[in-house]
């Protein structure tokens, strides 16, 4: 079935410094991909999607790019700020016959020291 | 354009009783979808209403219920609670395009349930 791995967190960083989280999928068929993001006592954020091969998506300063050769959609910010801190989640939906379902992977924490 | 509600946002319950969690969809969406969040087992998914229908469920027991109503509001329900349901519930919703998996899902705040 399908399935989503991202890095195991916490992940600390210093403010301005540069943040990747690493997430790979397995799916049949051709998934969407999407990170969320969740605040302390909140529900998720959309972040940024992707639909097909090759599409970045982008937001805030974050961008994933969507790789189908290597299964991979990792995200990236060039300089993190304190206000990033969160739990940012890895997901994907695919065109299942049995409705739409969003495969989440476990989530990574971010903490962004001053 | 409001975003997705959920009521109650906080509950607690004892073993055994039951539950009903509510949640309005974001206007003209009409596909709602249920999520447990808890910090072992993660974001996992309970099933989707489209069009006052079942659409899609997720490998939970029967005690997990729920119903959509012709305005798209849904409502899930777990009967008989044990220590185990208590977690998060996010509510999530989308427009329901044909095809539907480019959709973005929008979630709620969720309801905190803590069963005792």
């Amino acid at each position: 079935g399908d399935s989503v791995t991202q890095m195991e967190g916490p992940v600390t960083l210093s403010e301005e410094a540069f943040l990747t989280i690493n997430c790979t999928y397995t799916a049949t068929g051709y998934p969407s991909l999407f990170w969320y993001v969740q605040y302390p006592g909140e529900g998720l954020q959309l972040l940024l999607k992707a639909t097909k091969a090759d599409d970045k998506g982008s937001n805030k300063g974050f961008e994933a790019t969507y790789r189908k050769e290597t299964t991979s959609f990792h995200l990236e910010k060039g300089s993190v700020q304190v206000s990033d801190s969160a739990v940012y989640f890895c997901a994907l939906a695919s065109n299942s016959n049995s409705g739409y379902a969003l495969n989440f992977g476990k989530g990574t924490s971010l903490l962004v020291t001053p | 354009k409001a975003g997705v509600t959920q009521t109650p946002r906080y509950l607690i319950k004892t073993r055994g009783q039951q539950v009903t969690l509510s949640c309005s969809p974001i206007s003209g969406h009409r596909s709602v979808s249920w999520y447990q969040q808890t910090p072992g087992q993660g974001l996992q998914f309970l099933f989707e209403y489209f069009s006052e229908t079942q659409r899609n469920k997720g490998n939970f027991p029967g005690r997990f219920s729920g119903r959509q109503f012709s305005n798209s509001r849904s409502e899930m329900n777990v009967s008989t609670l044990e220590l185990g349901d208590s977690a998060l519930y996010l509510c999530a919703s989308r427009v329901g395009t044909s095809g539907g998996y480019t959709d973005t899902q929008y979630f709620g705040p969720g309801t905190r349930l803590t069963v005792l």
